[in-house]
């Protein structure tokens, strides 16, 4: 079945760039996404890509899909305190499916 | 848009009662809820998948008879946990979508602990 891999944690300075990075098995997955989770909180949908795209920007979010790899990466932009939390990445299970298969998150710290 | 609300956000219970937790989609008509679970620190487990006026389907491994799902209307779902055990406690998000293949919206979260 779907696996999604995300590595566990991300330190990076206020104002530096963040790329989280997550790796998927499944190639005929169709959407691919990217949710936040603040502490005690539920997930906040950030963006999501449709698998036939290479990139999509939104405002400091830039996401980066490589279907031949299976790779997927979020960028953010001048991070921001506020940016700290933990990112999901999920990946729709097969062409037509409602099921999410998620990573197992990334925990981003921002240090001031 | 866009909103999903769970009721409670946080409850206590007893071992062996039942506890029942809503989730609402305040803005918009949701044909498909879904409901996960998450434990500390680890990723997200989907539990179950309702549609409005129809018996939910469940994940491989999680007892229908145990997570009681109901989805009465196009806007609540409701996850109710019957004879709760301590094994039981932990994070219950739900999420809503238009439809099943459409971007789904996720609730705040109710966590849950029992005694």
């Amino acid at each position: 079945g779907e696996d999604v891999e995300q590595s566990l944690f991300l330190s990076v300075r206020e104002g530096d760039s963040s790329v989280i990075n997550c790796t998927y098995t499944d190639s005929s997955s169709t959407y691919l996404y990217w949710y936040k989770q603040e502490p005690g909180a539920g997930l906040q949908l950030l963006t999501y890509i449709f698998s036939n795209m290479d990139m999509k920007q939104d405002q400091r979010l830039t996401v980066l899909l490589n279907k031949k790899d299976k790779h997927l990466s979020l960028r953010i932009a001048d991070t921001q305190t506020g940016d700290s939390a933990i990112y999901f990445c999920a990946a729709q299970v097969g062409d037509s499916s409602y099921k999410l298969i998620f990573g197992s998150g990334t925990r981003l710290l921002v240090r001031p | 848009g866009a909103v999903v609300s769970q009721h409670p956000s946080r409850v206590i219970c007893k071992s062996g009662t039942s506890v029942k937790i809503e989730c609402r989609s305040l803005d918009f008509q949701a044909t498909t809820m879904f409901w996960y679970r998450q434990f500390p620190k680890k990723s997200l487990m989907l539990m179950a998948t309702s549609n409005e006026g129809s018996k939910a389907t469940y994940e491989q491994g999680v007892e229908k008879d145990k997570f009681l799902i109901n989805h009465a209307s196009l806007t609540l779902s409701t996850l109710t946990v019957t004879s709760a055990h301590p094994e039981d406690s932990s994070f219950y998000i739900c999420s809503a979508s238009v439809t099943d293949t459409d971007t789904q919206y996720f609730g705040p979260g109710t966590r849950l602990t029992v005694l």
